[in-house]
């Protein structure tokens, strides 16, 4: 069955760098587009970023463009989210998602259990 | 810039029927989206993906009881026979490219 594990998650202090990972299982990663969505305390869900199946399309939130960037290592069935100049407002639980159908940006089928990152001095 | 636009929160009864709705922005209502269901302190787990026409797609091991139907820019997430464990935040979800955007979820309370 389709499994995605998120890690990475931490304390940082305002200004610092986080880098988190999602491992993907039970599907072949390498067909599908992931995905980054975060949640701050008692808020809703945010959508950060996607990552085409071989990584070549990739796009994000105006909240984060220019501080977080998404990768993808297909030979290791992960997803990558290096997050830089972290702020308070980007306190939140991180989760990895799968899209629902291969090749191609979609809904998002499959979610992550989400990894906690506090950005807090 | 697309949005959607849900209910804040919602109520019915245990055993009763709720439709929750998701409001495409103007001029989009040929877009297809999600649902997707958090219970609390959990992660959120998809329950169907929702097309413009009605036609919908669950995810693996969602019960009959969730169905979606579809009314120009309206989206919606009926649940009948509703249980204790359907209490719970619901988000719609739709996408394009460059973006993927969520409505700000309608909490569930069951009476």
């Amino acid at each position: 069955q389709v499994q995605l594990v998120e890690s990475g998650g931490d304390l940082v202090k305002p200004g610092g760098s986080l880098r988190l990972s999602c491992a993907a299982s039970g599907f072949t990663f390498s067909d599908y587009y992931m995905s980054w969505i975060r949640q701050a305390p008692g808020k809703g869900l945010e959508w950060l970023s996607y990552i085409s199946s071989d990584g070549t399309i990739i796009y994000y939130a105006e909240s984060v463009k220019g501080r977080f960037t998404i990768s993808r290592d297909n030979s290791k069935n992960s997803l990558f989210l290096q997050m830089n100049s972290l702020r308070a407002e980007d306190t939140a639980v991180y989760y990895c998602a799968r899209v629902i159908s291969s090749s191609a940006w979609t809904g998002l089928g499959y979610w992550g259990q989400g990894t906690l990152v506090t950005v807090s001095s | 810039q697309l949005a959607l636009t849900q209910s804040p929160s919602a109520s019915a009864s245990l055993g009763a029927s709720v439709k929750l709705t998701c409001t495409l922005s103007s001029g989009r209502s040929n877009f297809a989206i999600t649902w997707h269901q958090q219970r609390p302190e959990k992660g959120p787990r998809y329950l169907m993906k929702l097309n413009s026409d009605g036609s919908h797609t669950k995810g693996d091991g969602i019960p009959d009881r969730f169905s979606g139907s579809s009314s120009g820019a309206e989206r919606y997430l009926t649940i009948s026979s509703l249980q204790s464990e359907d209490e719970a935040d619901y988000y719609c979800q739709t996408w394009g490219t460059g973006f993927g955007v969520f409505g700000g979820g309608t909490k569930l309370t069951v009476l």
